[in-house]
């Protein structure tokens, strides 16, 4: 079974409308998680941590569910502009000698918004 | 403005030669990363370090090699290239306790 896991895509939806993408981790020891967007032909970027209670930025919408191990993104009023990979990322559980975390990256999700 | 830099965007090289892959962070990270990035497989880590001289594997360090004499520089080292090598290489660094890696516009490297 792969650490992290998700739907690689891809989702074909109208500008406008809302999507939303799923993820699953196996180390229930994680501790941190993340949404990162890759462009195409560019290198990752973190969009947003993902925290127990949810979080939210602007129309991006984040959630954990520690029991089920299970993280979610929420695209509302999609734009063209939000066309990318979504990878989702997973702290592998403490942390590194020196600090910092060790990220495990999910295979991606591929999101075209279309006019 | 934070700053990744890989030397080298696109590297064509032959079987068995000795491939370095070099990168440097302006940020004054103390983690920096190597992952490559293959079609369906995602990122995989393959080798980190946390301090100067220091290192440690990954998830697939076969086959590679890292050097990290400055704090601003971590290099990897193919020290005989092989066809499965080929893939894009993505340099990361990141602060302590933070989660936010931030990375390199990466290296496609093609192994004939």
């Amino acid at each position: 079974r792969k650490e992290v896991e998700q739907d690689p895509g891809p989702f074909n939806v109208p500008e406008g409308a809302t999507v939303a993408f799923n993820c699953t981790y196996s180390n229930s020891a994680s501790q941190s998680f993340f949404w990162y967007r890759q462009d195409c032909r560019k290198e990752p970027k973190l969009l947003m941590s993902v925290y127990s209670s949810g979080n939210e930025d602007g129309r991006f919408t984040a959630q954990l569910n520690r029991a089920s191990q299970y993280i979610s993104l929420l695209i509302r009023d999609s734009k063209l502009s939000d066309s990318a990979t979504y990878l989702c990322v997973v702290n592998k559980g403490g942390i590194l000698t020196g600090g910092g975390n060790k990220l495990t990256f999910g295979t991606g999700t591929q999101l075209k918004v279309e006019l | 403005d934070v700053k990744v830099t890989q030397s080298s965007r696109y590297l064509v090289k032959r079987t068995g030669e000795k491939v370095f892959l070099e990168c440097v962070q302006d940020m004054d990270h103390e983690n920096m990363f190597w992952y490559r990035q293959d079609p369906g497989l995602g990122l995989r880590l393959i080798y980190f370090s946390y301090d100067v001289k220091m290192k440690e594997k990954g998830d697939i360090p076969e086959g590679y090699s890292v050097s990290r004499e400055k704090k601003e520089r971590f290099s990897l080292i193919l020290e005989s290239a092989s066809t499965n090598q080929t893939s894009m290489y993505l340099c990361a660094s990141g602060g302590l306790g933070i989660g936010e890696l931030f990375f390199g516009e990466g290296s496609r490297l093609t192994v004939l």
